[in-house]
C-alpha cells in the first residue's frame, strides 16, 4: 500500500532563518506531488506540483522554492524565512482523477 | 480551472441527515469531483469521488446532476466525530492538468 510521510511535524524558527520541509511518499512509482500551505483558519493554498523529477510548477510567487531530486521525494525550501510563512504545510500525492492522499502535514511558526 | 463555491458554515443536530451543496460552474469534461474531510491540523481526507451521477460508499452519498455544474455531498446520521470542514475539489491530474486548488470549504458543526 501507499503511503506519504513529511517531517518535521513541528518547527519553530526565526525570522530570516533557511528552512527545509521533506516528503517522502512509497509503494507508487512518478506520482503527481503537491505542496500547500495553510494559514490559521483559511483554505488550502497550492504553493507547488511537480509531475516528475527535476520539473517544478510554482503557482504563488514567494520566497519559496520546491524540489523533487527524486521520483518519490519532494522538498520545500526558503533561503530567508518571513512571518508571514508561518502556517501548516501539506504534501501530497496523487495518481489520477483528483484524489490526493495527503501527509501528516508540517507545522511552522515563524517568530 | 473549474473554482468552486461552497457555504462557509452549516450546522445540524446529531442523527441528521447533512448535505453540502458545492457549485463548479465551469467544470471541464476531464474533471472529477471529489470531496475530503479536514480535521483540525491533519491533513484531508478523501471521501468520495464522482464523475456523473451517484456514487455511494460507506461513509457518504454524492449527487451529481447531468449538467454537472454543482454537486451535493450527503451524509447520514451525522455524529459530534464529524463535526469537520469539507471541501468539494474538482479537477484532473493528468494531461497537463494538474492544479488541483481547493476551495474555501464548508465548516460543518454537529450538536449533540
Amino acid at each position: 500500500s501507499q503511503t506519504i510521510h513529511q517531517w518535521p511535524a513541528t518547527l519553530v524558527q526565526p525570522v530570516g532563518s533557511p528552512l527545509s520541509l521533506e516528503c517522502t511518499v512509497e509503494g507508487t512509482s512518478n506520482p503527481n506531488l503537491y505542496w500547500y500551505r495553510q494559514a490559521a483558519g483559511r483554505g488550502l493554498q497550492l504553493l507547488f506540483y511537480s509531475v516528475g523529477i527535476g520539473q517544478i510548477s510554482s503557482e504563488v510567487p514567494q520566497n519559496l522554492s520546491a524540489s523533487r531530486p527524486q521520483d518519490r521525494q519532494f522538498i520545500l525550501s526558503s533561503k530567508k524565512l518571513l512571518l508571514s510563512d508561518s502556517g501548516f504545510y501539506l504534501c501530497a500525492w496523487s495518481l489520477l482523477a483528483g484524489e490526493l492522499f495527503f501527509g501528516e502535514g508540517s507545522r511552522l511558526t515563524v517568530l | 480551472l473549474a473554482k468552486t463555491t461552497q457555504p462557509i458554515s452549516m450546522d445540524s443536530y446529531e442523527g441528521q441527515e447533512v448535505n453540502i451543496t458545492c457549485s463548479h460552474n465551469n467544470i471541464a469534461t476531464n474533471d472529477y469531483i471529489t470531496w475530503y474531510q479536514q480535521f483540525p491540523s491533519q491533513g484531508p481526507r478523501f471521501i468520495i469521488q464522482g464523475y456523473k451521477t451517484k456514487v455511494t460508499n460507506e461513509v457518504a452519498s454524492l449527487f451529481i446532476p447531468a449538467d454537472r455544474k454543482s454537486s451535493t455531498l450527503s451524509l447520514p446520521r451525522v455524529s459530534l466525530s464529524d463535526t469537520a470542514v469539507y471541501y468539494c475539489l474538482v479537477g484532473y491530474s493528468g494531461a497537463g492538468s494538474y492544479q488541483l486548488t481547493f476551495g474555501k470549504g464548508t465548516k460543518l458543526s454537529v450538536i449533540p
